[in-house]
């Protein structure tokens, strides 16, 4: 069966210092893999998805970034964290953009 | 991206009632799903409804697509507690890589 792990749950970090968010797949070869982030309890804002290795595409113009090094690793970072990057940030997996198999998530606090 | 709004935003029940929570938006839709969400993990798939008019019913949820397939909605009958959580839907266009999601719709059920 296939599973998906996010880590880590929660992250306190100050402004102005990195991020890296890894996510991973196991049992499925070439999903399709998406990082979301939702802002207190509400609706899902897509970041970024990826339909194959080396393949990243953006949905909003921001301080992150995404990248896939192999088929079933995605990672999300940013160089300099703002106050507006705190969030819940979700990884996601899908086969041909059909439902979505979520991670149990990252809460990030940016001080 | 297409835009999906989710009416109410906010629900408080008593056990027992009936509630229906809608889904609406401009755009037609080749398949539209429904997520639960708890407080700290990721969205759980309840349903996919692909076909205009379409009626699924998982124990006492009954989603119903438009025949227009531009709108959805889920009725629970007879709402429990552990009925509580965040109830999202989202879409997929005919083009889209990724779905879109409406801001959710809060659920309290209360004993």
């Amino acid at each position: 069966s296939q599973t998906i792990h996010q880590w880590p749950a929660t992250l306190v970090q100050p402004v102005g210092s990195p991020l890296s968010l890894e996510c991973t797949v196991e049992g499925t070869s070439n999903p399709n893999l998406y990082w979301y982030r939702q802002a207190a309890g509400r609706g899902l804002q897509l970041l970024f998805y990826s339909v194959g290795i080396g393949q990243i595409s953006s949905e909003v113009p921001q301080n992150l970034s995404a990248s896939r090094p192999q088929d079933r690793q995605f990672i999300l970072s940013s160089k300099k964290l703002l106050l507006s990057d705190s969030g819940f940030y979700l990884c996601a997996w899908s086969v041909h953009n059909e439902k979505l198999f979520f991670g149990s998530g990252t809460q990030l606090s940016v001080l | 991206t297409q835009l999906l709004e989710q009416s109410p935003q906010f629900l408080s029940i008593q056990e027992g009632e009936n509630l229906t929570v809608y889904c609406n938006s401009s755009s037609v839709f080749s398949s539209l799903q429904w997520y639960r969400q708890e407080p700290g993990e990721g969205p759980v798939l309840l349903v996919t409804v692909v076909t205009g008019g379409e009626v699924k019913k998982l124990k006492r949820l009954t989603f119903q697509f438009g025949d227009a397939r531009k709108d959805s909605s889920l009725h629970i009958t007879a709402a429990q507690p552990g009925d509580t959580g965040l109830y999202l839907c989202a879409g997929n266009s005919n083009s889209g890589y990724a779905l879109n999601f409406g801001k959710g719709t809060s659920l309290l059920v209360t004993p």
